[in-house]
């Protein structure tokens, strides 16, 4: 198993720049999630799908954020303009959400870095 | 007051040494229990979880739940340098997602 994928594992932009961050989950896997990762606030839970569908974006900061997940093989989150603040390490998670515990794989992560 | 507070840390013990890692959180409606291990410039990986009160035990690692003073922890018996990491715990009730901690950097010397 692969295990999640995530690309691109770096980016360097600069402000006022689109930024597409992309997610493959694990297969067979019906829930996915995003998360950033910032020294000041931990981990944070942007938004999460099931099934495709989203179901929780209260965490998503602000317009200039959205996501999208087309089919239950990738996802996408767009920083749409970026800004300095928007720096972080953004992870993607699967997950078999089997009734019960949740357990979540994560991915590499990607470092954005906005200048 | 947050849901889930973790002291950042952090932590340096010698190779050997036990260490305890904690976390306390507010909602007694918790269910589900669990200790998440990140390496540097890695994602976070499940390292093992507990479900209600009790103790659970795998290897070298030990998770604690006292749901009447709404703690957990984790205690690392002979800590190695490879359990240098950032341990972040995560709770959650059934069918809602999971709230993290903000992890406790552990740097283990030998």
């Amino acid at each position: 198993d692969a295990g999640v994928i995530q690309s691109p594992r770096h980016e360097v932009t600069e402000m006022g720049q689109e930024v597409t961050l992309r997610c493959k989950p694990i297969s067979g896997h019906n829930s996915l999630f995003w998360y950033r990762q910032t020294m000041m606030r931990g981990l944070e839970l942007l938004i999460y799908f099931n099934n495709n569908v989203p179901i929780d974006d209260s965490g998503m900061p602000e317009d200039r954020f959205s996501a999208k997940m087309p089919n239950a093989s990738f996802s996408t989150l767009k920083i749409q303009p970026s800004e300095p603040r928007d720096s972080a390490v953004y992870f993607c998670a699967s997950s078999p959400r089997a009734t019960g515990v949740e357990t979540q794989y994560f991915g590499p992560g990607t470092r954005l870095l906005v200048l | 007051q947050k849901e889930v507070e973790q002291d950042p840390g952090p932590l340096s013990v010698p190779e050997g040494a036990i260490v305890s890692l904690n976390c306390t959180y507010s909602n007694s409606a918790f269910q589900y229990f669990m200790w998440y291990r990140q390496y540097s410039r890695k994602g976070p990986e499940l390292l093992m979880y507990t479900y209600s009160s009790g103790n659970k035990e795998d290897g070298r690692f030990t998770a604690q739940v006292d749901k009447s003073s709404k703690y957990i922890s984790l205690f690392i018996r002979d800590s190695q340098p490879s359990d240098s990491a950032t341990y972040l715990c995560a709770i959650h009730q059934a069918g809602t997602a999971l709230i993290f901690g903000k992890g406790t950097t552990l740097s283990v010397s030998s």
